[in-house]
Order: structure tokens, then C-alpha cells, then sequence
């Protein structure tokens, strides 16, 4: 079956450092890739989407590509505010119904 | 624009005691999806519906677990009887119909203690 995995929290970074988190998956088909947030006592939201190998998904300063070969989607950003504290989900979709497997989740801290 | 709503959003109660979770979608969605979050075991998806139909129920945990949609506007999570290992927030999100991939649309949680 479908699965996500994605690097173990916490990640504690400074202010303007680099981040990166790393997702792979594991999928049949040809999966549409997501990173959702999650900001402390709120819902997740989505951050960003890429739906085939080689795309780019693009959002506030973060950016993912879709790697078919390595099976990867990794997220990064050139330099991280405290307001980026939040979990970062890495997710899926290979099937219809809109239906979308999760990772762990990863939580980011950024200090001042 | 209203995002998903869900009631309560705080709910304390004590074990054997019979608890319902509210959502409402936004409106023109078509998927709706019932999910789980705890410190133990992440984010879990219980169940989803499409077009008020329920598609996969088998992430629910036990029989105590049960999910309606009765329309398109309005689903129900119960739990009954209510023990203190179903202490989690539990989340609703929705989806737009559509022959291309979207994302869900999460509402706030409701935050559900049982002592």
C-alpha cells in the first residue's frame, strides 16, 4: 500500500538558517505529492502540491520538486522565520475519491 | 468564505458517556473525511464518504466508533461509550468534486477528553 516517510522532529533551526526536510514515498501509479502545515491549535493546512515527476510546488518561500527516480519530494526554504514554527506534514494522493496518506509529521522550531 | 465547521471545538466528558463530533463541510464538496491526531499515533484517517456515501470505514477502531452523513451539508462522528484512550482532536475535512487531484480542507478540530 501507499505509504510516506518523513525525517523524525523536532528540527530547531535559528532565524534566516536553511531548512530542509526530507520525504520519500512509497505508491502505486503516479502519485500527486502534497506538504501540508500545521500551526499550533489549528487544522492542516495546505502548503504545497506537485502532481507529476519534475514539478515544482512553490509557496511562501517554500519549494519541493517532485523526484520520480529517488522517490522523493523533500522541503525547503532559504531562510526560516520563528513564524514557520509548525508541524510539516509530507502526504499523497494515487487514487481517486480525493483520499490522501499522511507521514508522521515533522516539527519545526525557529528560534530568534 | 465559511471553511469547514466543526462543533465543539472543546469537549469534556467522562468514560461510558456517549459522544457526538459535528462538522459541516464547505459548501460544494463532495469528499468528506473524519481524521484522528494524538502524540502516539500521528494523524489516523477513521473514515470518508463520498457524496454522503461512506467509502472506507477501516480506519475506525472499534464498533464504539460510528460516522453518518445523513446530507451533504452535515456528518456526525459518535463514540459510544467513550473511554479515556479516545482523548485526541479530531478533525473533519472536505474536498471539491473534481477529475484532477486537489487537497483537503481542514476545519479546526475538536479537542475531546475522557476521564
Amino acid at each position: 500500500g501507499d505509504s510516506v516517510t518523513q525525517m523524525e522532529g523536532p528540527v530547531t533551526l535559528s532565524e534566516e538558517a536553511f531548512l530542509t526536510i526530507n520525504c520519500t514515498y512509497t505508491a502505486t501509479g503516479y502519485p500527486s505529492l502534497f506538504w501540508y502545515v500545521q500551526y499550533p491549535g489549528e487544522g492542516l493546512q495546505l502548503l504545497l502540491k506537485a502532481t507529476k515527476a519534475d514539478d515544482k510546488g512553490s509557496n511562501k518561500g517554500f519549494e519541493a520538486t517532485y523526484r520520480k527516480e529517488t522517490t522523493s519530494f523533500h522541503l525547503e526554504k532559504g531562510s526560516v522565520q520563528v513564524s514557520d514554527s509548525a508541524v510539516y506534514f509530507c502526504a499523497l494522493n494515487s487514487g481517486g475519491y480525493q483520499k490522501v496518506t499522511f507521514g508522521t509529521g515533522t516539527k519545526l522550531q525557529v528560534i530568534p | 468564505d465559511a471553511g469547514v465547521i466543526q462543533s465543539p471545538r472543546h469537549e469534556v466528558t467522562e468514560m461510558g458517556q456517549e459522544v457526538t463530533l459535528r462538522c459541516k463541510p464547505i459548501s460544494g464538496h463532495n469528499s468528506l473525511f473524519w481524521y484522528r491526531q494524538t502524540m502516539m499515533r500521528g494523524l489516523e484517517l477513521l473514515i470518508y464518504f463520498n457524496n454522503n456515501v461512506p467509502i472506507d470505514d477501516s480506519g475506525m477502531p472499534e464498533d464504539r466508533f460510528s460516522a453518518k452523513m445523513p446530507n451533504a451539508s452535515f456528518s456526525t462522528l459518535k463514540i459510544q461509550p467513550s473511554e479515556p484512550r479516545d482523548s485526541a482532536v479530531y478533525f473533519c475535512a472536505s474536498s471539491p468534486p473534481t477529475d484532477r487531484v486537489n487537497e483537503q480542507y481542514f476545519g479546526p478540530g475538536t479537542r475531546l477528553t475522557v476521564t
